[in-house]
């Protein structure tokens, strides 16, 4: 049984549209990251959620909003999406209060934005 | 603020040989420290971490690392390289309690040569 769980695994989009990734996790944690990891393989935080509540947004476009609709979820929709969206978006989630706790993370989406 | 230095984003060595990625952490804080490996086309995996007690830390698949606190440094090691060890690798820094930062260093691209 998948911890974290990504979906869809690859898109492929082209420029302008909208699309969401939909991530999960089964560990009971309440604290879910974003990632953005880029062509050069740099691991970028995104975004983390507590318990629902935005608790990190790392200067990221508002075309991309985290939606958490219970601590287990955690989506990202990309709005008007652009060339340089293009790249592998990574689910991650950590108990709370915990920091010497490692994240656990999904499988990744690769997006491709033509 | 925490942070993480990979120094190397490519390092190359002979089946057999030694391997040692290095990482430096800038933190005001004790830190905690991780390593985590990415293989081709999938997510990241954790080797190893530090949070108290213990400086030489042992992980899966042979490597550990030493925290050494007067050389800010967690460096990762294993004594012989298999082919299989040929991956991207990511030294990770969390904050402290509270902060829910977890910062991911650049990434060191392990090739193992015949």
């Amino acid at each position: 049984d998948t911890a974290v769980s990504q979906t869809p695994k690859y898109l492929v989009t082209q420029m302008g549209n909208d699309k969401s990734i939909k991530c999960e996790q089964n560990l009971g944690h309440d604290t879910m990251y974003w990632y953005k990891q880029d062509s050069k393989k740099f691991l970028k935080i995104m975004f983390s959620y507590n318990n629902k509540e935005l608790i990190i947004n790392e200067t990221v476009p508002n075309r991309f909003s985290p939606k958490s609709p219970d601590k287990a979820h955690l989506n990202l929709h990309i709005n008007s999406l652009e060339l340089g969206d293009s790249a592998v978006y990574f689910c991650a989630s950590r108990p709370q209060g915990s920091p010497g706790t490692e994240a656990f993370f999904g499988q990744g989406t690769r997006l491709t934005v033509v | 603020a925490q942070s993480v230095t990979q120094l190397g984003s490519h390092v190359s060595v002979s089946e057999g040989a030694l391997v040692l990625l290095r990482c430096n952490y800038s933190s005001s804080v004790p830190p905690y420290l991780f390593w985590y490996v990415q293989y081709p086309n999938q997510g990241l995996q954790l080797l190893l971490k530090y949070t108290t007690g213990a400086t030489l830390v042992k992980g899966i698949n042979g490597f550990e690392a030493e925290f050494k606190k007067s050389e800010t440094s967690f460096h990762l090691t294993k004594p012989s390289a298999h082919m299989s060890d040929a991956a991207e690798y990511f030294c990770a820094v969390s904050g402290a309690s509270g902060t829910y930062k977890y910062i991911f260093g650049t990434g060191t691209r392990l090739k193992v040569l015949a």
